[in-house]
């Protein structure tokens, strides 16, 4: 079983849709929960931390469940601008530090 | 400020030679990290340094060797490259997970190295 697992994709929406991206993490020691945001042949970037009060960014919010182990990615009113792969991202702290990458969903956001 | 920079963008080389990529990062971050990331498969971590002068080990570590000589560079060799280590590889630095000011992590544009 693969320490992080996202939904697989790839996600076609039209615009303005609402799109909804899940991940599970396995280790149950994982400290800090990121989603990241890759555009085709592009470096990763931050889109957002995860917190366990949930936290919301303008048309994007982002849950925790620790007892689950789920971290969700919410888009509402989905632009053209949002196609690309959003990456699920967990670090641990095990005795050394551990940074896991999901392998990423991609969203293609369609006029 | 530059952010992380990555030289060189593109390479490609045949089986058994060597090269080293270079990773600049101006924000002073004590943490350096070294990822492949392959088709399908995610960003897989090689080797990483918590500061100038130490390095440790990754998920993926075999056949690559760094350096960290001063705290703004980090170095990926690969001695003797095999196809299997065509990919892209991504650079990228954070501040100390400990040290309060988050631990998000910056990441360089990428070096694409196909191996023949």
């Amino acid at each position: 079983r693969k320490e992080v697992e996202q939904d697989p994709g790839p996600f076609n929406v039209p615009e303005g849709a609402t799109v909804a991206f899940n991940c599970t993490y396995s280790n149950s020691a994982s400290q800090s929960f990121f989603w990241y945001r890759q555009d085709c042949r592009k470096e990763p970037k931050l889109l957002m931390s995860v917190y366990s009060s949930g936290n919301e960014d303008g048309r994007f919010t982002a849950q925790l469940n620790r007892a689950s182990q789920y971290i969700s990615l919410l888009i509402r009113d989905s632009k053209l601008s949002d196609s690309a792969t959003y990456l699920c991202v967990v670090n641990l702290n095990t005795g050394g530090f551990k940074t896991i990458f999901g392998a990423g969903t991609r969203l293609f956001v369609k006029a | 400020n530059a952010g992380v920079t990555q030289t060189p963008k593109f390479r490609v080389l045949k089986t058994g030679q060597s090269m080293t990529l270079l990773c600049a990062q101006d924000m002073n971050h004590e943490y350096m990290y070294w990822y492949r990331q392959d088709p399908g498969m995610g960003l897989r971590l090689i080797h990483y340094s918590v500061g100038e002068g130490t390095t440790a080990k990754g998920e993926v570590p075999d056949g690559y060797n760094v350096s960290r000589l001063k705290k703004q560079n980090f170095l990926l060799g690969l001695e003797s490259a095999a196809p299997s280590q065509t990919s892209v590889y991504f650079c990228a630095s954070s501040y100390s997970p400990s040290s309060g000011r988050g631990n998000e992590q910056f990441f360089g544009p990428g070096t694409r190295l196909t191996v023949l």
